[in-house]
C-alpha cells in the first residue's frame, strides 16, 4: 500500500497569512489521482481538491492544489478564521485508496 | 442533494459483532461504488471497505479481512457493513461515502458517521 506522509504535523499561523502543507507519497501517483480533504471537530471530511490540482464545487479560490509524482502540496493563499482545522491528503492511483496522517492548522 | 445517514453504531465487547447501515438518497444509488471509511478516536481516516454498484464485487482493507463484510441493498439503497470479531483496534467513527460508478475517485460525499466502540 501507498504511504502518505503529511508536514508539517502542526501548523501555526495568524489569519491573512499564507499556509503551505506537503504531501509526500511512497510511490509515484501516476495519474496524480491525489485529493485534499479539510475536517473540523465532530464533522465529517470536506473535499477540498480532487486530481490534485482541482477544485472541488464550492471550494473557494483561495485553496489550491498542485504538484505531481510523489510530492504534492495544499495551497491557502490568504487564511480565515474558519480555514483552521485539520487537513488529510488521500491518495486513490493505486488500491487500496490511503490517508495521510493530518497537518493541524491552528492559529498562532 | 447527496444524503448519507448511518446508523448501527455502539459499546460492543471484544470478539462481539455489529452491523452498521448506511442509507443514501439524492443519488442513483446501484450505480455507484459504496465506501466505508472509518476514523479512530484523534486519528487519521482510514479506508475499510467497498462494493461495487451491482454487489457482486467487493474489497477489504488487510486488516479487516475475514471479520467484516460490506453489503448492499439497491431496492433499500442501503449499504451494510457486518462486523464480526472485533477488536479494540477497529474502535473508530465508520463512515459511508459513495465513489464513482466505474474507476477511482476522491471522496465528494459524507455521513455524519456512526460511532463504533470496543471495549470491555
Amino acid at each position: 500500500e501507498i504511504v502518505l506522509t503529511q508536514s508539517p504535523g502542526t501548523l501555526s499561523l495568524s489569519p491573512g497569512e499564507r499556509a503551505t502543507l506537503s504531501c509526500r507519497a511512497s510511490q509515484s501517483l501516476g495519474r496524480n489521482y491525489l485529493a485534499w480533504y479539510q475536517q473540523k471537530p465532530g464533522q465529517a471530511p470536506r473535499l477540498l481538491i480532487y486530481g490534485a490540482s482541482s477544485r472541488a464545487a464550492g471550494i473557494p479560490d483561495r485553496f489550491s492544489g498542485s504538484g505531481s509524482g510523489t510530492d504534492f502540496t495544499l495551497t491557502l493563499s490568504r487564511l480565515e478564521p474558519e480555514d483552521f482545522a485539520v487537513y488529510y491528503c488521500q491518495q486513490y492511483d493505486h488500491a487500496p485508496d490511503t490517508f495521510g496522517q493530518g497537518t493541524k492548522l491552528e492559529i498562532k | 442533494e447527496v444524503q448519507l445517514v448511518e446508523s448501527g453504531g455502539g459499546l460492543v465487547q471484544p470478539g462481539g459483532s455489529l452491523k452498521l447501515s448506511c442509507a443514501a438518497s439524492g443519488f442513483t444509488f446501484s450505480n455507484f461504488w459504496m465506501n466505508w471509511v472509518r476514523q479512530a478516536p484523534g486519528k487519521g481516516l482510514e479506508w475499510v471497505a467497498n462494493v461495487r454498484g451491482d454487489g457482486r464485487y467487493t474489497q477489504y482493507f488487510d486488516s479487516v479481512k475475514g471479520r467484516f463484510t460490506i453489503s448492499r441493498d439497491n431496492a433499500k439503497n442501503s449499504v451494510y457493513l457486518q462486523m464480526n470479531t472485533l477488536r479494540v483496534e477497529d474502535t473508530a467513527v465508520y463512515y459511508c461515502a459513495p465513489g464513482a460508478p466505474v474507476g477511482a475517485t476522491s471522496y465528494v460525499s459524507w455521513g455524519q458517521g456512526t460511532l463504533v466502540t470496543v471495549s470491555s
